[in-house]
């Protein structure tokens, strides 16, 4: 079974700064999809962004992007200039390649930005 | 487009009462998923249906049933109300059958059991 780990349970960043948090997982597949979500206090979760193992090329979405290092399982998210928006718990999320299972989740990590 | 739309939003119940939480999707997706969330744990997984007529067991399925009711309509039951299915439930759906697909979750449900 795959097991997704958030070792910060909590961060906190002075806006407009740039924080990274943190994700490793454990798998044995080699087809799979890496994804990071959003819950603020309304808790509906929300798609931050997505990758493919299969590609090299690390994800982007605005002020957003990740650090995706295959060999080391590892998937750190990178929050540029953050906003009071982004304040949230974020969640770190697994998805196998094949057939149509559900993610597995990181337990993850309370982002606080300080004005 | 509502997206995927839950109910009830609240709801208390006590031990050993039962109750069928709805779940609804308008995006035309395949597959349908029922999560629950318990404070300082991620989403986990307790059923999932892959396409209509079809539904599987995920990491957490004790305790509950479901039923892919048609394309739309995917529902979780309680049939005996245990105190430790208190818990936030979500359902997503997603238009995957194979390669990435994006799952679009519901609002939620705050079940508290007596």
């Amino acid at each position: 079974a795959q097991t997704v780990t958030q070792s910060q349970p909590e961060m906190s960043v002075q806006e407009a700064e740039t924080v990274t948090l943190s994700c490793t997982y454990d798998t044995s597949e080699s087809d799979y999809y890496l994804f990071w979500y959003k819950q603020p206090p309304s808790r509906q979760m929300i798609l931050v962004i997505r990758q493919e193992a299969y590609k090299q090329q690390n994800a982007t979405e605005n002020r957003f992007s990740v650090n995706f290092q295959k060999a080391a399982k590892s998937f750190s998210l990178k929050i540029s200039d953050s906003q009071l928006g982004d304040a949230a718990m974020y969640f770190c999320a697994y998805q196998s390649g094949g057939g149509a299972d559900g993610l597995t989740f990181g337990k993850g990590t309370h982002l606080i930005i300080q004005p | 487009n509502a997206g995927v739309t839950q109910t009830p939003k609240f709801q208390v119940l006590k031990t050993g009462q039962s109750m069928t939480l709805q779940c609804a999707q308008d995006m035309n997706h395949n597959s349908m998923y029922w999560y629950r969330q318990d404070p300082g744990m991620g989403l986990r997984l307790i059923y999932y249906s892959a396409s209509e007529g079809t539904t599987d067991k995920g990491e957490v399925p004790n305790g509950y049933n479901v039923s892919r009711l048609n394309k739309r309509e995917f529902s979780l039951r309680l049939e005996s109300a245990a105190p430790s299915q208190t818990s936030v439930y979500f359902c997503a759906s997603s238009h995957r059958l194979a390669g990435v697909g994006e799952q679009f979750f519901g609002p939620g449900t705050r079940l508290t059991v007596l």
